[in-house]
């Protein structure tokens, strides 16, 4: 089955640094991606849009500054959280395939980000 | 607004029983509707898909409904076993796919 590789699976590091997190589709092109983020106990939410070679699309009330996203091949997206502060610490997931509505998404197995 | 429901937060059975988990939606017209499962620090994994004109899906010991007109599934675990413990997601999808906030299983041995 399809298979989507996340990295790093858990960051912690100081307030002000960025973190880069990398998800990849291992066994197919993917021209799409997407970016969740998830609070304990709570549904995912979706952040972006990851489309290869061309603007990430933003979900309402997400800063594109400070998530900034990169789909530079059809089988890696990256999402850099810049100048990370505590509020920002929570499990961020990404997803690919599900190119059309009968079809699943695959996920990644998530980056737990703590900023101290 | 658009919501999607999921009405118990937590639910506690005896292995050997079947969970029914209920999903509600409303303020959409879904061609699909998906369920995932979600293990503690994991990313959703896909468990079936169901179509607007399908009223049942099985697989193994999974079995989904889904109601248009109601504007619910329902997502039932036969023969439950402890490794059936687990958070269980419904997800619509218009232009991008939304999830309810899940339900918890916990399969007692």
């Amino acid at each position: 089955g399809a298979v989507v590789s996340q990295h790093p699976s858990r960051v912690i590091c100081k307030s002000g640094t960025s973190v880069k997190i990398e998800c990849r589709s291992l066994d197919f092109q993917a021209t799409t991606m997407f970016w969740y983020r998830q609070f304990p106990k709570k549904s995912l939410m979706l952040m972006a849009t990851s489309n290869e070679g061309s603007k990430a699309t933003y979900e309402q009330g997400v800063e594109k500054d400070k998530f900034l996203i990169n789909h530079a091949s059809l089988t890696l997206s990256t999402l850099t959280v810049t100048s990370a502060h505590p509020e920002d610490s929570s499990f961020y997931i990404c997803s690919a395939g599900g190119a059309e509505y009968n079809q699943p998404q695959h996920f990644g197995d998530g980056t737990r980000l703590s900023i101290l | 607004s658009q919501k999607i429901e999921q009405n118990s937060e937590a639910l506690n059975i005896q292995e050997g029983k079947t969970a029914t988990l209920t999903c509600n939606y409303t303020n959409y017209s879904p061609a699909y509707l998906q369920w995932y499962r979600q293990d503690p620090g994991r990313g959703p994994v896909f468990l079936l898909l169901i179509r607007e004109n399908e009223k049942e899906k099985r697989k193994e010991r999974l079995k989904v409904t889904f109601d248009t007109t109601l504007k619910q599934s329902l997502f039932h675990i036969t023969a439950s076993q402890p490794a059936d413990s687990a958070t269980y997601l419904c997800a619509l999808r218009d232009y991008k796919l939304s999830f309810g906030a899940g339900t918890t299983v916990t399969v007692r041995a």
